[in-house]
């Protein structure tokens, strides 16, 4: 696709539960980065992946957090047992060469 | 912490001023980049000046780059409604970009 496409675009979960979020890079793109967005702030690292290869998760907030990307391109982030400090926007971004990423409209994660 | 900080944290204008908004950093850096968000949206790259760069100018915006003070100003000309955005800094580090909270900029038509 021409962008950088995530879903769900807005997530309501219960405490307790698991989610799962998809971003889908622009074609062709080595880099894909994950970030947290709390309200009225800036967005926050969470971990980034070269390829399939994961370089850095050390903006993980806990180990309820885990991201993959098996074959270089979707990744997923996923969330076990939800809490409502993990309610934010979840951004992806992807870079041909880590000089300028392209932002997905990004995931709202609502947990009641 | 975080490795940008953008000044002011809100700015209000009237449309056709010119709107400043200012960035300082920590560390050293290879670049730094701005980025818009309108509400609700992802992060639009604007534009990316180098570590060896003073400025750069792309159509409305203008950007400098001052090492030595570790801060760099992005100058919107001529502001229209449609610049109505939060604005942040980011600069690379160890492949990742890190984002100060942004200046929130109203132009009032």
């Amino acid at each position: 696709g021409a962008g950088v496409s995530q879903s769900p675009r807005y997530k309501v979960a219960k405490r307790g539960q698991d989610v799962a979020l998809r971003c889908d890079p622009i074609s062709g793109h080595v880099s894909l980065f994950w970030y947290q967005q709390a309200l009225g702030q800036g967005p926050e690292f969470l971990t980034y992946f070269q390829n399939e290869a994961q370089l850095d998760k050390s903006g993980l907030p806990s180990d309820r957090f885990f991201a993959e990307r098996p074959e270089g391109s979707v990744s997923t982030l996923k969330i076990q047992r939800t809490q409502q400090e993990d309610s934010a926007v979840y951004l992806c971004a992807s870079s041909p060469n880590n000089y300028g990423y392209t932002f997905g409209s990004g995931t709202r994660l609502t947990v009641v | 912490s975080q490795q940008g900080e953008e000044d002011p944290q809100a700015l209000s204008i009237q449309e056709g001023e010119n709107a400043t908004m200012n960035c300082s950093y920590k560390t050293s850096i290879n670049n730094l980049q701005w980025y818009r968000q309108n509400s609700g949206r992802g992060l639009v790259h604007l534009i990316l000046i180098r570590s060896n760069e003073r400025e750069k100018h792309s159509g409305r915006l203008r950007v400098t780059l001052d090492t030595s003070k570790k801060s760099s100003s992005l100058l919107i000309t001529a502001s229209r409604a449609a610049d109505t955005a939060s604005y942040f800094c980011a600069t690379p580090i160890a492949g990742k970009s890190t984002f100060g909270d942004g200046t929130t900029l109203t132009v009032k038509p």
